[in-house]
């Protein structure tokens, strides 16, 4: 049973560029989470996909964006690159439903993450 | 607002009990306790969860408070590969998950 798993691992990107990032849920769930997680710091809610749209979004400007597909999969972009947005962006997963606290047995699952260095 | 209160670091001898505060007084009622730990450079990992009771799992235990005010996860026999950071986390609602700076545990052999 594959667990969340995300692509590229690690890239390099230029300030003013554009990049995605790519995400497979654990298998079974439905609801796909990003998250920014900058060196040092603890990891920072983005925004949540459920049927392919966002339900909820953190604290964070409208040059990030996202993407969900019919099969659960899902990406998340970053246009006009700065340098602060250099960080770990995790993926993560779960069987949670927009709206619910969560409760046992639906725990979320996160994947490695993707490291973006911006120069 | 994480609602969560951890020491910054902790240090613990390779093969002894690793026992790891969390301070979570505001919590509510109905909010489960969750632990995770990101070992450097990799995703946050599941270790355990409960709302009342003690829980036990493969990787470690978890002892609530009565007051369901703290809790204190357990590693029993600490190895160098448990060396992360650890993570509480009482507030999860839509997938949001609120972490704190969590507790850095350094195994030492």
């Amino acid at each position: 049973d594959a667990g969340v798993t995300q692509s590229p691992t690690h890239l390099i990107k230029t300030r003013g560029q554009q990049v995605t990032l790519r995400c497979s849920p654990k298998s079974g769930h439905d609801t796909v989470s990003w998250y920014q997680q900058a060196l040092g710091q603890g990891p920072q809610f983005i925004f949540q996909y459920y049927e392919e749209e966002e339900r909820q979004r953190g604290n964070f400007p409208d040059r990030f964006s996202g993407h969900q597909y019919p099969n659960y999969s899902s990406e998340l972009n970053v246009n006009a690159l700065l340098l602060g947005d250099s960080a770990l962006y995790l993926c993560a997963s779960s069987k949670l439903r927009p709206g619910q606290t969560l409760r046992s047995g639906n725990t979320i699952y996160f994947g490695e993450g993707s490291w973006l260095t911006v120069v | 607002d994480a609602k969560t209160t951890q020491p910054p670091s902790m240090d613990c001898a390779e093969g002894r009990a690793a026992n790891l505060p969390c301070n979570h007084s505001t919590i509510s009622g109905n909010e489960y306790v969750y632990w995770y730990r990101q070992i450097h450079s990799q995703g946050p990992q599941y270790i355990i969860h409960g709302l009342k009771n003690n829980e036990t799992n493969e990787m470690a235990s978890l002892i609530i408070t009565e007051d369901r005010k703290s809790s204190t996860l357990i590693l029993p026999h600490a190895t160098l590969r448990d060396t992360a950071v650890y993570y509480c986390i009482v507030r999860v609602y839509n997938n949001d998950m609120r972490f704190g700076a969590g507790t850095r545990l350094t195994v030492k052999p």
